[in-house]
């Protein structure tokens, strides 16, 4: 069965800073990984995705995720933190024989202080 | 033009009654879902159709039913609404053959039962 464990549930950074959110998988077949962005009030927003091939991928608004197989992780992070990154960020993960099935971490809240 | 569009955007009614959310989406995508969000901002899946077919139904009460008139259309239908179903519902679409399993996802339906 597939599932996904963020660690911290809220992460505050300054502005500028590293950005560092943390998210590690259980699956039993190659997975397909996800980050995604949810703004207050609205729905959640891909961010990037990793599938096959490179393992370093890059997403949006600055964005990038490294899949580690032999650490089970897919820790997101972005260099430099912009108060407008203020959000709910989920990691997913998905099985080619889920049917396109993804189940979500529980979210961490990423705080950008001035 | 938006590409997962729910309706409507809030609804509060009162318990004991029936209401439904529709979603469409114009982005060609074969698969779409229904996902619950509580007030934790919890994600837990609790259908899927793939071109009209059910393919995945959750543990979730009856009183929920889903129908999928086309590929490009997922409603919801809730009967004799409890305190306890107050969430948000988010409806997401993805291209499941070809492996694109990325959500797209709607901007949420914003249920209070009262």
């Amino acid at each position: 069965a597939q599932s996904v464990t963020q660690l911290g549930s809220h992460v505050s950074v300054s502005e500028g800073a590293l950005v560092l959110l943390r998210c590690n998988y259980s699956s039993s077949v190659p997975p397909y990984l996800f980050w995604y962005v949810q703004y207050p009030n609205q729905g959640l927003q891909l961010l990037l995705k990793y599938t096959t091939g490179a393992t370093l991928v890059k997403g949006i608004n600055g964005f990038e995720a490294e899949f580690k197989k032999s650490e089970t992780s897919f820790h997101l992070t972005k260099p430099s933190a912009h108060m407008s990154d203020a959000a709910e960020y989920f990691c997913a993960v998905s099985e080619a024989a889920n049917a396109g099935k993804s189940t979500f971490g529980d979210g961490t809240t990423l705080t950008v202080k001035p | 033009d938006t590409a997962v569009s729910q309706t409507p955007k809030y609804l509060v009614t009162q318990m004991g009654n029936d209401k439904s959310i529709k979603c469409e989406q114009n982005l060609g995508h074969d698969t779409m879902y229904w996902y619950k969000q509580d007030s934790k901002k919890f994600l837990k899946i609790m259908f899927s159709y793939n071109n009209k077919e059910l393919i995945i139904n959750e543990t979730v009460p009856n009183r929920f039913s889903p129908k999928s008139p086309d590929k490009a259309h997922l409603n919801l239908h809730i009967n004799s609404l409890e305190l306890g179903d107050s969430a948000v519902y988010f409806c997401a679409s993805s291209q499941v053959s070809g492996g694109n399993y990325g959500y797209t996802f709607g901007s949420g339906t914003r249920l209070t039962v009262v």
